[in-house]
Order: structure tokens, then C-alpha cells, then sequence
């Protein structure tokens, strides 16, 4: 089966930098991908990491180490926008699994 | 481009009933998910279709079926509601590598079942 691991809750400061991590265990990795969900609204793609290595998009970068099973979303620049919560997700199989999702506070 | 619709966006049913949620996408994916999230939880795959008369079962199947007569539509049916099929239903498709960069997603459709 397939599993996926996040911290349930991260605070930080406006104008800072936050890391989210996510591991996961699965069958047939095809790669991890990331989503930003704002309080009652639809997930929304940020960013996907297939292969090892660092993936910039504007503030928003995302990491994946395939021997460790691990990857992190990294947010530059906070904004009051950014509070949502975010989803690591992987593809194992036909299958989709996502993951518990992390609560990002940020704080004026 | 209208995206991913769905229609309606919420319902409440009495503990045996039945409805299908619509799902609609112009983009002309082939592929077509659905996902049931709860209060603070993540998605949870309920079905998928990876194009037209070709469906199979996500994580949490049960209670549900699904169809797919054309590209565009991807209806999901409930059967005998009951209180645990309470949540937020999303609808999703991506293009014909197989889904696995992005996902649009419907608004969700809210369902309560008392």
C-alpha cells in the first residue's frame, strides 16, 4: 500500500521561509507532487519533483530525494495569502494517494 | 475554458437515499478522478476513469459507482446514503500522461446525509 507522512501544523512569520516535509512509502513511485488548499476551496498543483533535486516556481520550491523516501515544499517569502493547507501526494500504481495535509499559519 | 464543474454544490440527503453528483471538464482529459475529503483530513480516491467505458476503484469504493460514456462527463452515483458518505466530494482530471503532474479540481460538492 501506499502512505504518506506530514507535520499536521506549521506557524511562521510573514516575509519568512518554511519547509514542509512529507515521507511517503509506495509501490511504484512515479514521482511526488504538491497542493495548496485554502479554507473551503479546491486543491490547486504547485509543484512536482520526478526525479532528485531541487524544483523552483517563483516563491514556491519543492525537493525530492528518492533514496529517502522524502521531499519538502519550501516557501519563500511568506505571505498572508499563503495560509492553506498543503498536500504531498504521490502516484503508485493507477492509484492516488494524499497525504494528511499541513496547516500553515502565517502571522503578521 | 470553464475547467472542472460540479454540480450541486451541496446536498442533503436522508440515510437512504440515492443521488449522483455531476462531474463536467472541457479540457478534453482522459483521465477523471473522484475524491472524498473529510474535516481536516486529505483526499481519499474513490473512482477513476482513465477514458471513456473505462472505469476502476480508487482507495474507497464501496457505496459508490461511477460511469464514463463520453470524455467529458464523469457522474458519480450514491446508493443508500448513510451518515459516514458525509464530506466534501472533488472531482479531478489530467491529461493523457496519466495524471501524474497535475490535477484540476472541481469546487467540491458538499454532502450532509442525516
Amino acid at each position: 500500500g501506499q502512505s504518506l507522512e506530514q507535520p499536521s501544523e506549521v506557524t511562521a512569520v510573514e516575509g519568512a521561509i518554511v519547509q514542509i516535509n512529507c515521507t511517503y512509502q509506495t509501490s511504484g513511485f512515479y514521482g511526488l507532487s504538491w497542493y495548496q488548499q485554502h479554507d473551503g476551496g479546491a486543491p490547486t498543483f504547485l509543484s512536482y519533483n520526478a526525479l532528485d533535486g531541487l524544483e523552483e516556481t517563483g516563491r514556491f520550491s519543492s525537493f525530492l530525494s528518492r533514496s529517502d523516501s522524502y521531499g519538502y515544499l519550501l516557501l519563500q517569502e511568506l505571505q498572508m495569502k499563503d495560509s492553506a493547507s498543503y498536500f504531498c501526494a504521490v502516484k503508485g500504481g493507477q492509484n492516488f494517494v494524499f497525504g494528511p495535509g499541513t496547516r500553515l499559519s502565517v502571522l503578521p | 475554458n470553464a475547467g472542472v464543474t460540479q454540480t450541486p454544490k451541496f446536498r442533503i440527503l436522508k440515510i437512504g437515499q440515492s443521488m449522483t453528483l455531476q462531474c463536467t471538464q472541457d479540457m478534453n482529459h482522459n483521465y477523471m478522478y473522484w475524491y472524498r475529503q473529510d474535516p481536516g483530513m486529505g483526499l481519499k480516491l474513490i473512482y477513476y476513469s482513465v477514458g471513456a467505458g473505462i472505469t476502476d476503484k480508487g482507495e474507497v469504493p464501496n457505496g459508490y459507482n461511477v460511469s464514463r460514456s463520453t470524455t467529458e462527463d464523469f457522474p458519480l452515483r450514491l446508493e443508500l446514503a448513510a451518515p459516514s458518505q458525509t464530506s466534501v466530494y472533488f472531482c479531478a482530471s489530467s491529461s493523457g500522461t496519466g495524471g501524474i503532474r497535475t490535477q484540476y479540481f472541481g469546487p467540491g460538492t458538499r454532502l450532509l446525509v442525516l
